[in-house]
């Protein structure tokens, strides 16, 4: 199994052009998710979806759009991009199961906008 | 409004030593506690957790120990090696409407082991 996988793994874009960031797993999780990694700041949740055609915002949606139209791929779009964009991103996918939630994490892709 | 409040920001121990870093937090519906690890370029993975039900839990050299009366949890790693040096990430988990979990993180704690 390839886990999650995420690209690309480095990104350079001006301002204002577009870019979708590919994540895929291959372990037929339901719930996936997006967040960025600034420094100081954690991981901040963007997007999240709990199944294919379900999707649902994070704390930090704004700037991003996301859809879910099979349960391998969550791809993460950014739709105008802008220097506070510039960041680590992570995609993750979460094991099923009441009593334990863990996520596997892709590399991330380090993006940024100039 | 940071719900898991995580110390220290940064952590610098000698090779051999013990590396502690605690995690509080207020809502007392969690249920689940994971600590993750993530070295440099990498994403984090899951290293160790507990719940609530259960004061400690140990593996190999890490241990979580959990007080559930103060609200808080705490990552031990005895015989600190250069090799452990990452960040390292706590976390809370709850069920939310719909059955589905969320992970709440903690903002990291960098730890550097001097060899």
């Amino acid at each position: 199994n390839a886990g999650v996988t995420q690209t690309p793994k480095f990104q350079v874009l001006k301002t204002g052009q577009s870019m979708t960031l590919q994540c895929a797993q291959d372990m037929n999780h339901e719930y996936m998710s997006w967040y960025r990694q600034d420094p100081g700041m954690g991981l901040r949740l963007i997007h999240y979806s709990v199944g294919a055609g379900i999707t649902d915002q994070g704390e930090v949606p704004n700037g991003y759009n996301v859809s879910r139209s099979t349960t391998e791929d969550f791809p993460l779009r950014l739709l105008s991009a802008a220097p506070s964009q510039t960041s680590v991103y992570f995609c993750a996918s979460f094991a099923p199961g009441w009593g334990s939630t863990e996520a596997f994490f892709g590399q991330g892709t380090r993006l940024t906008v100039v | 409004q940071q719900q898991v409040k995580q110390s220290p920001q940064s952590l610098i121990v000698q090779k051999g030593g013990i590396s502690i870093i605690n995690c509080a937090y207020e809502n007392t519906a969690f249920d689940y506690f994971p600590w993750y690890q993530q070295f440099p370029g990498k994403g984090p993975a899951l290293l160790i957790a507990i719940r609530p039900d259960v004061s400690e839990k140990k593996e190999g050299r890490f241990t979580i120990s959990f007080n559930k009366s103060a609200k808080q949890f705490s990552l031990h790693i005895m015989d600190s090696q250069p090799g452990d040096s990452a960040t390292y990430f706590c976390a809370a988990s709850i069920i939310r409407a719909g059955n589905n979990r969320k992970l709440i993180w903690g903002l990291g704690t960098s730890l550097a082991v001097n060899p």
